[in-house]
């Protein structure tokens, strides 16, 4: 299975500001998900970030709030953008399925907006 | 759009004893991957157990098996021998769709999820 870090583990910031969140992979990959799970709430799937072509957006998100880089096959990057409460969150990368058909997570960023 | 749904949130089981997690799932596909994630505090999500459609095989991974059912969309783990450590949030996970190349889009679609607590 493939080991996943994310930076920053967790972070508490100012309404208005941005947030970069990092997602690095011990293996190249094809595949690689942001998901975002609010306090309480399951996983939903932020959008699909593939070397080499622009993500893809899943209903109700957007590049201009959520901006992501995706510049080679084991690093990613998600932006939370103009940031409200509202989007404190766990958010979690994720690289699949591969060979085994299987996605694996990474640890989360908590992210706290006040 | 497929939906998942554990109809479950909470539930709770003696240390030693058996629990079964329920799983429904609405999909018009024929072939595509159920998986079960668990959640501890530390928010890690953690794979337990995947079930591919095609095998009629239930899936079994030490203490932890399915019961896969294709046609009713139901798909329920079974923890035997619950230890204390199983206490966390159960996700049940749906792996939509394939591509030409036969290997999964990777998009996965989660239940709500079930917090299951083990008594000592």
């Amino acid at each position: 299975s493939a080991v996943i870090s994310q930076k920053p583990s967790r972070d508490i910031c100012q309404r208005g500001t941005s947030l970069t969140i990092q997602c690095q992979v011990d293996s190249q990959v094809t595949m690689m998900f942001w998901y975002r799970q609010q306090p309480g709430q399951s996983l939903t799937l932020i959008a699909t970030a593939n070397q080499g072509s622009e993500a893809t957006y899943e209903s109700g998100f957007v590049i201009d709030k959520f901006p992501i880089s995706r510049p080679n096959l084991t690093f990613s990057t998600l932006t939370v953008s103009n940031m409200s409460p509202e989007d404190s969150s766990i958010y979690l990368c994720s690289v699949g399925p591969g060979q085994q058909e299987t996605q694996y997570f990474g640890p989360g960023t908590r992210l706290l907006v006040l | 759009a497929q939906t998942v749904t554990q109809s479950q949130p909470e539930m709770s089981v003696q240390e030693a004893e058996t629990v079964t997690l329920s799983c429904t799932y609405d999909t018009s596909e024929s072939d595509y991957y159920l998986f079960w994630y668990k959640q501890p505090p530390s928010r890690q999500m953690i794979l337990v157990i995947r079930q591919e459609a095609y095998k009629q095989q239930n899936a079994t991974e030490n203490r932890f098996s399915v019961n896969f059912q294709k046609a009713a969309k139901s798909f329920s783990l079974k923890i035997s021998d619950s230890q204390l450590g199983d206490a966390a949030m159960y996700f049940c996970a749906y792996d939509e769709g394939y591509n030409a190349g036969g290997t999964s889009y990777g998009k996965l679609t989660f239940g709500q999820g079930t917090i299951l607590t083990v008594h000592p």
